[in-house]
């Protein structure tokens, strides 16, 4: 069974600062997604990362994927308070049929 | 506007009462999803299809029904709601090929 793993779950930071979420998963996968939620709001895809070693960025955050150790971070530089939001990383198995198993999310909170 | 959409947006249920989740997608995707997002567990697959007139089960598939009679549409039923599906419902679709899911803005179900 695939199971994904965030930590930290919960993570206040202030303005300014740099953090790392961490996102595990069990079993060999083939992509590794990551996605913003803002309350009440649907899932907004921020980045796929396709194979061992990708690393992508989008303004203050950078993703990267080492598939050896089955682990994905996602990198948060200069945070700010724009940034708070849900973040939510997920994985999916070509020849299982393909759909998403997620992580339990990490409630990011940036204070000024 | 292309895209995912839910219907209803919001239901409050009584114990016992049946209800049709619709989700439609004009973006002749082959997959569609539907999730259920719970605080503090992510979200957790229901029910997919891989095409027109197929369905497989997810990780939480007790207590809901799914059909797929037309590709464009993935309908959810609950045939005797309890209080345990209260939940938001996010349905997904993505493309034969393609790494990329489109999300729902989500349906939000309240059983008393």
């Amino acid at each position: 069974e695939l199971k994904v793993e965030q930590n930290p779950l919960f993570l206040s930071m202030q303005e300014g600062k740099n953090y790392t979420i961490y996102c595990n998963y069990s079993t060999t996968s083939d992509r590794l997604y990551w996605y913003r939620q803002d309350p009440g709001k649907s899932l907004e895809s921020l980045f796929v990362l396709l194979s061992n070693g990708a690393v992508k960025q989008e303004g203050r955050l950078m993703a990267s994927l080492d598939t050896k150790a089955r682990l994905s971070t996602l990198h948060i530089t200069a945070a700010v308070h724009d940034l708070s939001a849900t973040y939510f990383c997920a994985v999916d198995r070509l020849n299982s049929g393909s759909r998403l198993t997620f992580g339990e999310g990490t409630q990011l909170t940036v204070n000024p | 506007n292309a895209g995912v959409t839910q219907t209803p947006k919001f239901r409050v249920l009584k114990t016992g009462q049946s209800m049709t989740l619709l989700c439609a997608q004009d973006m002749n995707h082959e997959y569609m999803y539907w999730y259920r997002q719970d605080p503090g567990m992510g979200l957790r697959l229901i029910h997919y299809s891989v095409g027109e007139g197929t369905t497989a089960k997810g990780e939480v598939p007790d207590g809901y029904n799914v059909s797929r009679l037309k590709k464009q549409n993935f309908l959810l039923g609950l045939e005797s709601a309890a209080p345990s599906q209260t939940s938001v419902y996010f349905c997904a679709s993505r493309p034969a090929g393609s790494y990329g899911y489109t999300f729902g803005s989500g349906t939000r179900l309240t059983v008393v």
